[in-house]
């Protein structure tokens, strides 16, 4: 695609439940990473991947809180027996190489996850 | 650790004026990056500029440009020529470059909410 997808754009869950976030990156890119962010705040890491290889998990909160990407492409971003305190946007950004600092990291729109 | 602050919550200026966004960081790194990012009310995440730490010549993008300063650890974002388009919410960030393949974290400050009026 043209740009980085998520879905879904927003999920309304009930504590306790699982919830699955999905990303699609751009096409070729081969670095895929997870940002969480709190409303009125800036972005926190969570985890990211070079192909499908998790490079860094040092953000990833509890071990609620999982990361997969199998085939180097689309990651799947998974809360288990969801809280309040995971509401927030979770923002997906994928970068062409995994080799240089400065490559462009590009946002994806973001999945909206309120736990009631 | 790496910090990023930013000390303004808000700004506003007028449109076609010049408007100027404080970042500061904290770092023991040599080698790293530092970028702004723009969030509109859409809630993208945009890259505006970047600066590489070793280049001493500031950044310039169009309208954007950056004032880095390496011994301070500051790195402002000035703003010329203000649009209504941007209106949003500025981030600064900043990667370390820790060679071998660890190189996936931006950390980012708290953000600055600027508006531009007509």
């Amino acid at each position: 695609g043209a740009g980085v997808s998520q879905s879904p754009r927003y999920k309304v869950t009930k504590r306790g439940q699982d919830v699955a976030l999905r990303c699609d990156p751009i096409s070729g890119h081969v670095s895929l990473y997870w940002y969480r962010q709190a409303l009125g705040q800036g972005p926190e890491f969570l985890t990211y991947f070079n192909y499908e290889a998790q490079q860094d998990k040092s953000g990833l909160p509890n071990d609620r809180f999982s990361a997969e990407r199998p085939e180097g492409s689309i990651s799947t971003l998974t809360i288990q027996r969801t809280e309040q305190r995971d509401s927030a946007m979770y923002r997906c950004a994928s970068s062409s190489s995994g080799t240089a600092p400065d490559d462009t990291q590009y946002f994806g729109p973001g999945t909206r996850l309120t736990v009631l | 650790a790496q910090t990023v602050t930013q000390s303004q919550p808000e700004m506003s200026v007028q449109e076609a004026e010049t408007v100027t966004l404080s970042c500061t960081y904290d770092t023991s790194e040599n080698n790293y990056y530092l970028f702004w990012y723009k969030q509109p009310p859409s809630r993208q995440m945009i890259l505006v500029i970047r600066q590489e730490a070793y280049k001493q010549q500031n950044a310039t993008e169009n309208r954007f440009s950056v004032n880095f300063q390496k011994a301070a650890k500051s790195f402002s974002l000035k703003i010329s020529d203000s649009q209504l388009g941007d209106t949003a919410m500025y981030f600064c960030a900043f990667i370390y470059d820790a060679g071998g393949t660890s190189y996936g974290k931006l950390t980012f400050g708290q953000g600055t909410i600027l508006t531009v009026h007509p």
